[in-house]
């Protein structure tokens, strides 16, 4: 079964307006959230390792105060896209590992923003 | 070099025949290796998770492991269409703070 709830699936927002994207791990207690994005026909790239109860950490290129992360519990991370742009227009996935860093990555369904 | 190198394809494979899918990785001291197919639009979904040298088997897929060479490679047999994807392979790589990496993806066609 699914082991990441991810919503919502599919938001398409105007230019200058923020997205939330929510990511909840299902049954189990996620210390560690990662968020990836992916544009189209290209590979998955980490954008931000989401840690509960501190601050994230961004990967090289990533604008911190443009992409928030949240990670308030152990089941629930957010990402929020703020003033998005039509270049921001990407898949975002979470996912996380369920046991330690040597275990595999289980995704969310992914969000699909569009900004117009 | 790419940290995570897979050929981006396409590879196209009859239906019924052998796929064959590699993937090479630069850091020596990773750990752990793991293969995810992606559809069009959907989110990754975990195959096969390797961390041995030699292979391991899991219904239609091997997936093999070669740590002197830096290789990790994933074997679909009886191909079938519903295998049409494109491949992922994973590295999580010590160099990079335990990060997992993904190569660029192989992209799999199975012709009928």
């Amino acid at each position: 079964g699914a082991v990441v709830s991810q919503h919502p699936s599919r938001v398409i927002c105007k230019s200058g307006t923020s997205v939330k994207i929510e990511c909840r791990s299902l049954d189990f207690q996620a210390t560690t959230m990662f968020w990836y994005r992916q544009f189209p026909k290209q590979s998955l790239m980490l954008m931000a390792t989401s840690n509960e109860g501190s601050k994230a950490t961004y990967e090289q290129g990533v604008e911190k105060d443009k992409f928030l992360i949240n990670h308030a519990s152990l089941t629930l991370s957010t990402l929020t896209v703020t003033s998005a742009h039509p270049e921001d227009s990407s898949f975002y996935i979470c996912s996380t590992t369920i046991r330690d860093n040597r275990s595999p990555l289980h995704f969310g369904n992914g969000t699909r923003l569009t900004v117009t | 070099q790419k940290e995570v190198e897979q050929n981006s394809g396409p590879l196209s494979v009859p239906e019924g025949a052998i796929a064959s899918l590699n993937c090479t990785y630069s850091d020596r001291g990773s750990q752990s290796f793991f293969w995810y197919r992606q559809y069009s639009g959907k989110s990754p979904e975990l195959i096969m998770s390797i961390y041995s040298n030699g292979d391991k088997e899991d219904g239609r897929f091997t997936a093999q492991l070669n740590k002197a060479s830096q290789y990790v490679s994933l074997l679909i047999r009886d191909s079938q269409p519903s295998d049409s994807a494109t491949y992922l392979c994973a590295v999580n790589m010590l160099s990079s703070a335990s990060k997992i990496i993904f190569g660029s993806g192989t992209r799999l066609s199975i012709r009928p």
